[in-house]
C-alpha cells in the first residue's frame, strides 16, 4: 500500500465549468476526509466519511460541492460551477477508528492533494 | 468549538540553532493537539500529537512539543535546526480521541540559514 491516492495532482478549468477529484485511502481505512488549503492558510474540514456514510459537512461546502464514497472505498469530491475562489488545493486524509473517544486508532495520512486553478 | 493560534508566520533560524514554533490552543473540551509539516507541493506529515498521556511529547526528526494547560499552550521545538527542516508547519486541535476533523492554525514557514 502506498498511501493515500488523489487524482488529479493538478487541474485548471474555466470559470462555470464542473470538475471532479478522487481520492483512494489507505486500503483498510475506514474514514475519510477532505481538506481544503488555500495560499498562504491552514487546511480547512470540508466533510468526512466514515464507511459510506458521510457524518458531516462543514459549512465551507456550498451546494455546489457534493462528496460521495461509494462502498466505503474510493471518495470523490465535485464542484459545480466553479469559482475562482474555489482556486485551491484540495486535501484527503484516512484514518482507521474504531467506537467512540478511546476507541483504538491510527493517525490520519494525508494525500498530496489535487490543486485546483480556476480561469 | 477548537481553534488554535500559531504566533508567527514565518521563522528564520541558523543551522544548528534552536527551532520554537508557538501555538495555543482554545478548546471547550480537554483537546488532543497536533503538530503537522508540508513540504512544498506535498501532502501533511504527523511529527507528533498530544492525547493527554504525557505533557512531554516527543515525535519525529528529533522534534518535541510540550503541553502546557495553564498557558493554553503546544509549541514546538527542536534543538538544533537541519537544512531539511525548512518546510511550513500546522499546528491543529481536535476535540475527541482519533478525530480527525481537525481545526489547524494558519501556519508557519521555517526557512533555515546556512
Amino acid at each position: 500500500d502506498t498511501g493515500v491516492s488523489q487524482n488529479p495532482r493538478h487541474k485548471i478549468t474555466k470559470r462555470g465549468q464542473n470538475v471532479t477529484f478522487r481520492c483512494d485511502p489507505i486500503s483498510e481505512h475506514n474514514r475519510l476526509y477532505w481538506y481544503r488549503q488555500t495560499l498562504g492558510q491552514g487546511p480547512e474540514f470540508l466533510t468526512y466519511f466514515q464507511n459510506e456514510a458521510q457524518l458531516e459537512k462543514s459549512r465551507l461546502l456550498s451546494d455546489r460541492f457534493s462528496a460521495e464514497r461509494p462502498k466505503g472505498s474510493f471518495s470523490t469530491l465535485e464542484i459545480q460551477r466553479t469559482e475562482q475562489g474555489d482556486s485551491a488545493m484540495y486535501l484527503c486524509a484516512s484514518s482507521f477508528s474504531v467506537g467512540g473517544g478511546g476507541g483504538r486508532g491510527t493517525e490520519a495520512f494525508f494525500g498530496q492533494g489535487t490543486r485546483l486553478t480556476v480561469v | 468549538a477548537q481553534s488554535v493560534t500559531q504566533l508567527g508566520s514565518h521563522v528564520s533560524v541558523s543551522e544548528g540553532a534552536l527551532v520554537l514554533l508557538r501555538c495555543n490552543y482554545s478548546s471547550s473540551v480537554p483537546p488532543y493537539l497536533f503538530w503537522y509539516v508540508q513540504y512544498p507541493n506535498q501532502g501533511l506529515q504527523l511529527l507528533l500529537k498530544y492525547t493527554s498521556a504525557a505533557t512531554l511529547v516527543k515525535g519525529i526528526n528529533g522534534f518535541e512539543a510540550e503541553f502546557k494547560k495553564s498557558e493554553t499552550s503546544f509549541h514546538l521545538t527542536k534543538p538544533s535546526a537541519h537544512m531539511s527542516d525548512a518546510a511550513e508547519y500546522f499546528c491543529a486541535v481536535s476535540g475527541r480521541l482519533n478525530d480527525y476533523k481537525l481545526s489547524f492554525g494558519a501556519g508557519t514557514t521555517v526557512t533555515v540559514r546556512a
